[in-house]
């Protein structure tokens, strides 16, 4: 089956500083990747996604590049902000199963 | 609101209790899944039904019960749990298995004592 393994864990930056977390999966097969930002106590949310056949995509700070020889993907967050603090995961699908990294916290400071 | 609601948002419940978590969405999705989420590792998957047929039932001990009655509801059933059951309950729904686009609901904070 699916494994993901994202990092770092933690990523601690300054604001206006860039942030990048990556993603690695195991099954070639897998052919969508969403990223998804979770705030302490709420849900988490879609915040850029990218398909197989794409190798970068880019939504004002937020771009995702996919490397599927490699078989890895990365969240790039430029310009960070304090309200860009929070965890964000990583996921993979392969046909009908998301399966989610462990997960980043991200914390932005002043 | 996203379209996906559940409840109740929170849930402590003794080890003999039964009690039943509800997720409804308003998207008009196929698709529903249970995740749960602990302290410090990935959302797990649960449970994924797709136009109310059960399609993945990952490992989970019998304790848990899901429930489809239509695409729009999704339940899941709890009796006899154990503490180590304490998570963040999290249903989602998809317009189909295959397209992603997944949107979570507020999730069911259960505690079990």
């Amino acid at each position: 089956g699916e494994n993901v393994e994202q990092h770092p864990s933690t990523l601690s930056v300054q604001e206006g500083d860039s942030a990048v977390i990556k993603c690695t999966y195991s099954d070639s097969a897998s052919n969508y990747f969403p990223w998804y930002k979770q705030e302490l106590g709420k849900r988490p949310q879609l915040i850029i996604d990218i398909r197989s056949n794409v190798g970068e995509k880019k939504d004002q700070r937020i771009a995702v590049t996919l490397n599927k020889t490699a078989k890895h993907f990365s969240l790039h967050i430029t310009e960070t902000q304090p309200e860009d603090s929070a965890v964000y995961f990583c996921a993979a699908v392969r046909t009908d199963k998301l399966i989610f990294g462990t997960g980043t916290r991200l914390q932005v400071f002043p | 609101e996203t379209g996906v609601t559940q409840t109740p948002r929170h849930l402590v419940m003794g080890m003999t209790n039964k009690k039943s978590l509800k997720c409804e969405q308003h998207l008009g999705h196929n698709a529903m899944y249970w995740y749960k989420q602990s302290a410090k590792k990935p959302l797990e998957l649960m449970f994924v039904y797709s136009l109310e047929e059960r399609v993945e039932n990952n490992s989970v001990p019998s304790r848990f019960s899901p429930e489809c009655p239509n695409s729009s509801h999704l339940f899941l059933h709890l009796h006899t749990l154990q503490p180590e059951d304490s998570a963040l309950y999290l249903c989602a729904s998809s317009q189909d298995r295959a397209r992603g686009g997944y949107t979570f609901g507020s999730g069911t904070r259960l505690t079990v004592v």
